[in-house]
This record gives structure tokens, C-alpha cells and sequence, in this order.
């Protein structure tokens, strides 16, 4: 069965600072890897995603992913830290003919020190 | 991008009463959307997909009979929670999938959630 582990609960960065969430996957297939992110009182917002192809994949507000098949990674960065990102992350793979169906990892929290 | 609306965003109900939650496309059609939980400070997980015009398919160890599933146009699916306790307390959060061109990999758009509380 399919498992994501997101192996730290809670991370705190100073605004500027670079930034790495840590996603580690178990599946038997080619995973399709997705990280989200959730604000209080929205719903979780893709950044970005990975089906195929260059291993770096590029995401919105900046962010970008790194899928490593050797340590069945998918780990998220960014280079500098905006206020205004502190949020819960979650890293996910979809399995199913489409990769519909999403399991989440338990999910990062962020805080973004000034 | 696409917008997955809920409603209710919060309700409150009595144990033993049944609550309807919602989830529409406001921009798309759907012809899948799915149905998560959310426990607190935990992960999501699914419950259920559902699809347009048929019987919605439960995740192992979901009840069905108690999380009745509706998905009557594609546009709408509603979750009732039926005859609730205390213990389904919880995010319910709905999204809906955009079919990708070439078919390999649906985009799922996720509405804001429903935090239901049974007293």
C-alpha cells in the first residue's frame, strides 16, 4: 500500500530564509507526486506536481520540487521565505488509472519568523 | 483557476440528527469529486470518490451507510452524514477533479471545508 511520510511536523524559518519540507513516499508503481498547501479558511491550493519527465519540477509562489526515485523522495524548497507563506504543507501520491486518488502525508506546519 | 465551493462552512447538530454538506464546482464540470476527513493537526483522509450519475466507490473501513453520497449532477455532490455522534466530529473538505489533457493525471480542486461538531 502506498504511504507518505512527511517526517516534520512543525518547521520555523526567518522571512528571507530558504526553506526545504521533506516528503518521503512508498509506492509500488511510478508515483505521481503532489504538494498542497492549506491556509485557515481555504481550501488546499496546489503548488506543484510530478508525473513524468524532469526530476525538478517548478510550482507557484516560487516553489519548486525535486523527485529522487534512488531515495523516494519528493522534497519541496524554496529559496527565500515570505511571510505570507507560513501554512500547513502536505505532500501526496495519487494512485489510480488517472492518479485521482490522493494519499496525504500527516502534513508540515510552517512558521514564518520576521 | 477552478472554485470548489462548501456549504456550511461550520454546523452544529445534536447527536442522532442527520447533516448534508454540499460541494460544488462553480467553473467546471466534475465528473469525479471526492470526499476527505480531516482529524485535527492530522492528515486528510479519503473516504470516498464520487461519481456523476453512479453509486459512490468507499474507501476500506468507511462506513456507507452512514456517509450517504450523492452526485446527481456535475456540478454537485453532497455527503450526509447520517444519524451523527459525537465521534464524527471533524473537516470535511470535498474536491473535485479537472480532467488533465491526454488523461494522465486529474488536477483536484479542493473546496474550503465543513467543520462539523455533534454534541
Amino acid at each position: 500500500a502506498q504511504s507518505v511520510t512527511q517526517p516534520d511536523i512543525h518547521i520555523t524559518v526567518s522571512e528571507g530564509a530558504s526553506l526545504e519540507l521533506r516528503c518521503n513516499y512508498s509506492y509500488g508503481a511510478t508515483p505521481y507526486l503532489f504538494w498542497y498547501v492549506q491556509s485557515p479558511g481555504q481550501g488546499l491550493q496546489l503548488l506543484l506536481k510530478y508525473f513524468s519527465g524532469d526530476t525538478l519540477v517548478q510550482g507557484i509562489k516560487g516553489f519548486e520540487a525535486e523527485f529522487k526515485r534512488s531515495q523516494s523522495s519528493f522534497n519541496l524548497r524554496k529559496p527565500s521565505v515570505h511571510w505570507s507563506d507560513a501554512a500547513e504543507y502536505f505532500c501526496a501520491v495519487g494512485r489510480g488509472g488517472t492518479a485521482s486518488k490522493l494519499t496525504f502525508g500527516t502534513g508540515t506546519r510552517l512558521q514564518v519568523t520576521l | 483557476g477552478a472554485v470548489v465551493s462548501q456549504h456550511p462552512s461550520r454546523v452544529i447538530c445534536k447527536s442522532g440528527t442527520s447533516v448534508k454538506i454540499e460541494c460544488r464546482s462553480l467553473d467546471f464540470q466534475a465528473t469525479t469529486m471526492f470526499w476527505y476527513r480531516q482529524f485535527p493537526k492530522q492528515s486528510l483522509m479519503l473516504m470516498a470518490t464520487s461519481n456523476e450519475g453512479s453509486k459512490a466507490t468507499y474507501e476500506q473501513g468507511v462506513e456507507k451507510d452512514k456517509f450517504l453520497i450523492n452526485h446527481a449532477s456535475l456540478t454537485l455532490s453532497t455527503l450526509t452524514v447520517t444519524s451523527a455522534h459525537p465521534e464524527d466530529s471533524s473537516f470535511y473538505i470535498c474536491s473535485a477533479a479537472l480532467q488533465a489533457s491526454g488523461g494522465a493525471g486529474n488536477e483536484q480542486f479542493f473546496g474550503p471545508g465543513t467543520r462539523l461538531t455533534v454534541l
